[in-house]
């Protein structure tokens, strides 16, 4: 079992609608939870991080964690088309040293 | 604020042939990576640095070597080149135990 694991998609939505990205992990003791975001070429950069359960909103984005579920989500609202990317989940492991990513998810948003 | 440089941004070898990818961070971090991303696989860790003089295996270590060099540099090399190592390769940075990871702007690796 990988210890992060995404639906590699490619995910579709239309412009306007919520796009829904879903992450479980495996480390049951992991405390540090990350989406980065990846256009095509370029490096992935921090667009959420969530620490506890419950959710967690920063503009159109909302991260959700349920530790006991060993699931993260993000929710981006009003997609626009410049949201299409890869979006990686990534966890930092116990001891916060090493942070492991999923394979990512393709994203397009259809204008 | 030039963040995390690395250098070289594309390169070719040939097989057999050895290489050092190098980067340097100007964030102070305790931390930091190397990560290969290949199609379909997303970031894996091949090493990594905990703070200034320890390195650690990461998920797939094989056929690379790493030097924390001081607090702000960590090398990467390859002794011999194999074209199962032809991939983008990535280095980050994060303080220790919090943390959000900052990339370096990729190098382009081909090995033919």
């Amino acid at each position: 079992q990988k210890e992060v694991e995404q639906n590699s998609g490619p995910l579709s939505v239309p412009e306007g609608a919520i796009a829904s990205l879903n992450c479980t992990y495996s480390d049951r003791v992991s405390q540090s939870f990350f989406w980065y975001r990846q256009y095509s070429g370029k490096s992935p950069e921090l667009i959420m991080s969530i620490y506890s359960n419950g959710d967690k909103e920063d503009g159109r984005f909302t991260a959700q964690l349920n530790k006991a579920s060993q699931y993260v989500s993000l929710l981006i609202r009003d997609s626009q088309p410049s949201d299409s990317a890869t979006y990686l989940c990534a966890v930092l492991n116990t001891g916060g040293f090493k942070t492991i990513f999923g394979a990512g998810t393709r994203l397009f948003v259809k204008a | 604020n030039a963040g995390v440089t690395q250098t070289p941004k594309f390169q070719v070898l040939k097989t057999g042939q050895s290489m050092t990818l190098q980067c340097a961070q100007d964030m102070n971090h305790n931390s930091m990576y190397w990560y290969r991303q290949d199609p379909g696989m997303g970031l894996r860790l091949i090493y990594y640095s905990a703070s200034e003089g320890t390195t650690d295996k990461g998920e797939v270590p094989n056929g690379y070597n790493v030097s924390r060099l001081n607090k702000r540099e960590f090398s990467l090399r390859l002794e011999s080149a194999a074209p199962s190592q032809t991939s983008v390769y990535f280095c980050a940075s994060s303080e220790r135990g919090t943390t959000e990871a900052f990339f370096g702007q990729g190098t382009r690796l081909t090995v033919v």
